[in-house]
């Protein structure tokens, strides 16, 4: 168990929809990443918050955004969902530049 | 594109015999890392070996770096069922950034009992 919580597990959805993935990091740790797992893009960083600030950007679509809140838990919002949006969401969490560690993910399916 | 390439895609080995997986990278780094992954699971970090390192080694598992041909290798030693998963190397652009890191896409290791 690596501390990290992400909620829900599991989210199937119609096209068009709206989604909020939610993740809670490891106590103590101030930064919060996004990532997306699909089968052909592999794992792709979207976006870094660091103690409510947003840090760096990755790949994130328009249609994604992301925040983190004072209590440091954050939430990565997916809006006019796609079913190429269908993926695997993590978030990780460290204490910059520390070692990642990973949630369990959600798994999203857009129908 | 990818920054960090695993080598072979997918690799099956009978228990006790030793896995050798390999990472290549295009532009220089501070660190690389190696993380597992199982089925449908969270990413798990194994190790970190930094640019001014050759080896390094935890357990069963042994990382090596070669910056002049930009590649690594992890090597797991008398495998076990369990170490049956998604293997993944990571690069962090010479920034030393964790958001910057970019993974490979992964070699699967299956371990037959």
């Amino acid at each position: 168990d690596s501390g990290v919580t992400q909620t829900p597990k599991h989210l199937i959805t119609a096209t068009g929809q709206r989604v909020t993935l939610r993740c809670s990091p490891r106590s103590g740790d101030l930064s919060v990443y996004w990532y997306q797992q699909s089968l052909d893009q592999g794992l792709q960083f979207l976006i870094q918050y660091y103690n409510g600030e947003e840090r760096a950007k990755g790949n994130i679509l328009e249609r994604f955004s992301a925040q983190q809140f004072p209590d440091l838990h954050s939430e990565l919002n997916l809006s006019s969902l796609e079913l190429g949006d269908s993926a695997l969401y993590f978030c990780a969490s460290s204490v910059p530049p520390g070692l990642l560690y990973f949630g369990p993910g959600t798994r999203l399916l857009v129908l | 594109s990818q920054q960090g390439e695993e080598d072979p895609q997918a690799l099956s080995i009978q228990e006790g015999e030793n896995a050798t997986m390999n990472c290549s990278y295009k532009t220089s780094i501070n660190n690389l890392q190696w993380y597992r992954q199982n089925s449908g699971r969270g990413l798990v970090h194994l190790i970190l070996i930094r640019s001014n390192e050759r080896e390094k080694h935890s357990g069963r598992l042994r990382v090596t770096l070669d910056t002049s041909k930009k590649s690594s290798s992890l090597l797991i030693t008398a495998s076990r069922a369990a170490d049956t998963a998604s293997y993944f190397c990571a690069t962090d652009g010479q920034t030393g950034a964790n958001s910057k890191l970019t993974f490979g896409k992964g070699i699967t290791l299956s371990v037959r009992p």
